[in-house]
């Protein structure tokens, strides 16, 4: 079955500290792959894309993700987060026309 | 460009009662997208059209939601009779020919 696993439901972080977030997918076609972020009470942010071409991408805000095809991964990095990261943030995969969240990964930055 | 737009952002209603959410997609974006995020949990697809034809709608409770996209454009969701377990945020999402999908800010529906 198709489907999206973010392995932490929520990361504590200092400001300034680097930021891993976990990002796998289940699937035996190719997919196209995002992250989302979504502050709260607000809709959903595109950070950043992978639909082909360099495995490691960059989005908004400093963000970066790496592809990892053997390993089915996407996980999301930034070197420096700031208090303003404060977020969740999902991944998503499309599975052919069908975008497939991950349950999300609440990221607080703590001073 | 304008983004993906949605109306109301919060409504409150009784269950039993019956609630409408209109979506205006990016202009020329053919394929829309509806869908369901319940607090704590990850967006859920409830329905997928291109242009105004249903792609999939295999996890709408059609006892209960519809939907519809006359003329390509403007969608409208509906849910009726609404039960407590519907309060959640309704996104509307569009495509690009690129594949890149944009969301709308939500609206946020509290069934009491």
């Amino acid at each position: 079955a198709q489907s999206v696993t973010q392995l932490d439901s929520q990361v504590p972080v200092f400001e300034e500290a680097p930021v891993e977030l976990r990002c796998n997918y289940s699937s035996s076609v190719s997919v196209y792959l995002f992250w989302y972020v979504q502050y709260p009470n607000q809709g959903l942010q595109l950070l950043l894309k992978y639909l082909s071409g360099s495995t490691l991408v960059k989005g908004i805000n400093g963000f970066e993700a790496e592809f990892n095809k053997s390993q089915t991964s996407f996980h999301l990095r930034k070197p420096s987060v700031h208090i303003s990261d404060t977020a969740e943030y999902f991944c998503a995969a499309d599975f052919g026309s069908r975008l497939t969240f991950g349950e999300g990964t609440q990221l607080t930055v703590n001073p | 460009e304008a983004g993906v737009a949605q109306s109301p952002r919060y409504k409150i209603i009784e269950k039993r009662q019956s609630v409408a959410f209109w979506c205006n997609p990016i202009s020329g974006h053919a394929t829309l997208y509806w869908y369901q995020q319940i607090l704590g949990q990850g967006p859920k697809l409830l329905i997928q059209f291109q242009n105004n034809g249903v792609v999939d709608d295999s996890q709408l409770p059609k006892d209960r939601f519809s939907a519809e996209r006359l003329k390509g454009v403007d969608s409208t969701l509906k849910i009726q009779p609404a039960k407590l377990e519907d309060s959640a945020v309704y996104l509307c999402a569009s495509r690009t020919v690129r594949n890149t999908i944009y969301f709308g800010e939500g609206s946020w529906l509290t069934v009491v």
